[in-house]
């Protein structure tokens, strides 16, 4: 078992359109919770990030995390077509450099003008 | 500000080659990170330096593969010799010891190596 799943896509929606991205995982160590954007031929870019459980608000995009679940969302609204890339979520166990990334695979999303 | 470099952004060798990777951290940032995706597949961490040790090596797939940090500036990552599976984009990132969140990881580009 992947210790982060995430649906793969791609998903397509209109311009407008509320977007919501979500990711599972299995290993409750898990403290901080990442969201990252990738536009092709690019490196991942972070967009977000939460300590534990709770949400967290930044302009059109909100991450929600329910550790109670193992659960987390990531919602972006009046989505723009500059919002195509790809969306990866990512974990990690600690307050410390030392703690490297755990990623889910990423959803393909597509805004159509 | 530069961000974190890679060259080459593409690499083609042939099976049994060997192929060396570097990477350019963000100036002052002591930890440097590697990471690869395979087609089809997440994103894998491979190992991290903290200046030039190598502090966690644990995703390090056999022992065709070896990273550098001389210095503790840029990295290399060389793969001696190239199988098949090793195909795919491998991405360096780093970030800084302290201050703000600590382990706000910057990526670079990606190299992206085809073994045929």
């Amino acid at each position: 078992q992947k210790e982060v799943e995430q649906d793969p896509g791609p998903l397509s929606v209109p311009e407008g359109a509320i977007v919501s991205l979500n990711c599972t995982y299995s290993n409750s160590a898990f403290q901080y919770f990442m969201w990252y954007r990738q536009y092709s031929r690019k490196g991942p870019e972070l967009l977000m990030y939460t300590y534990s459980s709770g949400n967290k608000e930044d302009g059109r995009f909100t991450a929600q995390v329910d550790k109670s679940s193992k659960y987390i969302s990531l919602f972006i609204r009046d989505s723009q077509p500059s919002d195509s890339a790809t969306y990866l979520c990512a974990m990690s166990w600690g307050y410390s450099s030392a703690s490297k990334i755990i990623f889910g695979s990423g959803t393909r999303l597509s805004i159509r003008p | 500000e530069a961000g974190v470099t890679q060259f080459p952004s593409h690499s083609v060798i042939e099976k049994g080659q060997t192929v060396t990777l570097r990477c350019d951290p963000i100036s002052g940032h002591d930890n440097l990170y590697w990471y690869r995706r395979v087609m089809g597949k997440e994103i894998k961490f491979l190992l991290h330096f903290v200046k030039e040790s190598k502090q966690d090596e644990s995703g390090m797939p056999n022992n065709r593969f070896l990273a550098e940090r001389t210095g503790g500036t840029y990295s290399t990552l060389k793969v001696q010799p190239a199988e098949l599976e090793d195909s795919g984009v491998y991405f360096c990132a780093s970030s800084q010891i302290a201050g703000g969140w600590v382990n706000e990881q910057f990526f670079g580009p990606g190299t992206r190596l085809t073994v045929l």
